[in-house]
């Protein structure tokens, strides 16, 4: 039940296309949803994060929208560059970031 | 602001010898800190919570006797894996969570190869 699934496994995407990455949950008690961007051998940093009382949030290019009846939330990346390519990990927090449980991840690859 | 740091960045150790790594929160104290652990490829598995002068808080699954875990200040924890075999090759990974703050901060890692 503190699972929390993300596709697709890998995406590519075209310079300024939108990529999309998918997450579900089943753990009602999970206070914020936040987004992490991992480069290869680095710590994962803080994209965007949401609350589950807000249905969509948006900074810059990446968009949180937040679904609570389908328990699924998703992130848009608006004018994806080369740059953004990494891997991105959608999580689920207990206790106000006391816990993070983390999806399984999606290593984007955007073309030039 | 809101920096974490660790080292070493990677370490190289025999069969059976001990490593320990170092994460430091540099600007901020840190109430809670975490110990994560990632293989190549895959997410990242929470070890354990550890929070300043208590005992740490394993995950079900992660040995603590293994993998011991100090927090000696607000801005300092430590990880030692003992007696480390091959198996425990991995990239290891601290986070501190800064009361009020809506996030983990996490540090760079470090990669551990057991030869």
């Amino acid at each position: 039940q503190q699972q929390v699934k993300q596709s697709p496994q890998s995406l590519i995407v075209q310079k300024g296309g939108i990529s999309i990455i998918n997450c579900a949950y089943e753990n009602t008690a999970f206070d914020y949803f936040p987004w992490y961007q991992q480069f290869p051998g680095k710590g994962p940093a803080l994209l965007i994060a949401i609350r589950p009382d807000v249905s969509e949030k948006k900074e810059g290019r990446f968009t949180i929208s937040f679904n609570k009846s389908a328990k699924q939330f998703s992130l848009h990346i608006m004018d994806s560059q080369p740059g953004d390519s990494a891997t991105y990990f959608c999580a689920a927090t207990l206790e106000g970031f006391q816990k993070l449980v983390f999806g399984t991840g999606t290593r984007l690859l955007v073309s030039p | 602001g809101a920096v974490v740091s660790q080292h070493p960045s990677w370490v190289i150790c025999k069969s059976g010898t001990s490593v320990k790594i170092e994460c430091r929160s540099l600007d901020f104290q840190a109430t809670t800190m975490f110990w994560y652990r990632q293989f190549p490829k895959q997410s990242l598995m929470l070890m354990a919570t550890s929070n300043e002068g208590s005992k740490a808080t394993y995950e079900q699954g992660v040995e603590k006797d293994k993998f011991l875990i100090n927090h000696a200040s607000l801005t300092l924890s430590t990880l030692t894996v003992t007696s480390a075999h091959p198996e425990d090759s991995s990239f290891y990974i601290c986070s501190a969570h800064r009361q009020g703050r809506e996030t983990q901060y996490f540090g760079p890692g470090t990669r551990l190869l057991v030869l």
